[in-house]
Order: C-alpha cells, then structure tokens, then sequence
C-alpha cells in the first residue's frame, strides 16, 4: 500500500530564506507526482507535476525534483516571501488514470 | 475556463438527513474525481469517473455514500442519512487525461449535527 510522508509538519522561516519541503513514498513505482499548495479555508492549487521519467520541473521561484529510485520528491522555494505562508501538498499516482495519494502536507509560515 | 465548480459551499444539516453536493468539472476534462479531506484522515479519494462511468469507488466509505455522472458536465455526491462523523470539505477535482494533473474546485463544507 503506497504511503506518502511529508517532513516537516510545519515550518516557519524569515523572508527572504530559501527553503526546502520534503516528500517520500514508499512505492517507486509511481506514474507522475503532483505538488499542492492549500491556503487556509480554500481549495487545493496545482504547483507542478513531475512525469515518473522527469527528474525535476520549475515554475518561477518553484522547483520540485523527483528521485524515484529512492522514493523521494522535494520542493524548492526561492527567496521565500510572506505570500508564500500556506499549506504545501504532495501527492503521487500510482498508475495511469488513478488517485492521487496525499501526504499529510507541511504548513509552512514566512515571517516579515 | 472558469475552473471546477462546486455547489454549495456551505451545507449544515442535521443528522438523518439526505446532502446532495455538486459538482462541475472543467469542461473537456474526462476525468472526474471526489476527495473527501478531514483533519484526522487528511485527504482521501471517494471515488473517481472516466468519461461520466464510475472506474473507483473503493473509498466510498459504506453504503450511505453515492456518486452519480449523468454527463460530462455535471457529477452529484449523495449522503443518505448524513452522520455526525460525515463532516468534512468534499472536493471534486478533474483532468483533460489519464494521471494528467488534476485541478480542485473550491469544496464544500459539510458540517452534520
């Protein structure tokens, strides 16, 4: 049964800090993995997708890497702004057309 | 595209009654998929559609729960007698393909007292 972990649960860090979320799973054999971004009381929000044979995919001041081998995603965020306080979702698909499974996701606060 | 559409928002009800929640995915989309997100659970997947046929209903949680999709552009999740414990944000997200990136409606907030 496919887990999905997320480290840390929470994370408060200065303006400005670049700064790096953690997701593991525990089965390699993934079809894509999708990165969230949830802001309190709102729906979930599409950050970036990675195909199981990418290794990483960037979108502005977002970077997420994929090392399937170790069952590990992370997500890179550059120069961190207060904007960016939110609660941060990884999910993975195990086969072509099926569930995301999400982790537990870290919420993540940056101070002015 | 005005994304995934949910209706309502909102919704209190008290136990014992029917909650029907609705949603519209974005159009073209053949996927459509209903998430359930609870503190203590986190997100879960109910049960998801492709092209309007029920493909996994394995997270439906018992038999209180149904999901119709009588067409493309139009899916119904039905709790028939809502429980306390059924209280939760139901989402409805959907994707143009299979294992494509799927996009979430707003949700609706379900509390049952």
């Amino acid at each position: 049964k496919q887990e999905v972990t997320q480290i840390p649960a929470a994370l408060s860090v200065p303006e400005g800090e670049n700064l790096v979320l953690n997701c593991s799973f525990t089965d390699s054999a993934i079809y894509n993995l999708q990165w969230f971004r949830q802001d309190p009381g709102k729906g979930l929000t599409s950050l970036l997708l990675i195909q199981s044979s990418q290794r990483e995919q960037t979108s502005g001041r977002l970077n997420a890497s994929l090392d399937k081998s170790s069952g590990r995603s992370t997500l890179y965020i550059a120069a961190s702004q207060p904007g960016d306080s939110a609660t941060y979702l990884c999910a993975v698909i195990n086969n072509q057309g099926g569930k995301l499974i999400f982790g537990q996701g870290t919420e993540l606060s940056v101070k002015p | 595209d005005a994304g995934v559409i949910q209706s309502p928002r909102h919704e209190v009800t008290e136990m014992g009654q029917e909650v029907t929640l609705r949603c519209k995915p974005i159009s073209g989309h053949d996927y459509l998929f209903w998430y359930r997100q609870t503190m203590m659970r986190g997100l879960e997947l109910l049960i998801y559609f492709n092209n309007n046929v029920p493909i996994d209903d394995s997270g439906m949680p018992e038999d209180r729960f149904s999901a119709k999709m009588p067409n493309a552009s139009f899916s119904t999740l039905k709790i028939q007698p809502s429980e306390p414990r059924d209280s939760a944000v139901y989402f409805c997200a959907s994707s143009l393909i299979a294992g494509g990136e799927q996009y979430f409606g707003p949700g609706t907030r379900l509390t049952v007292t």
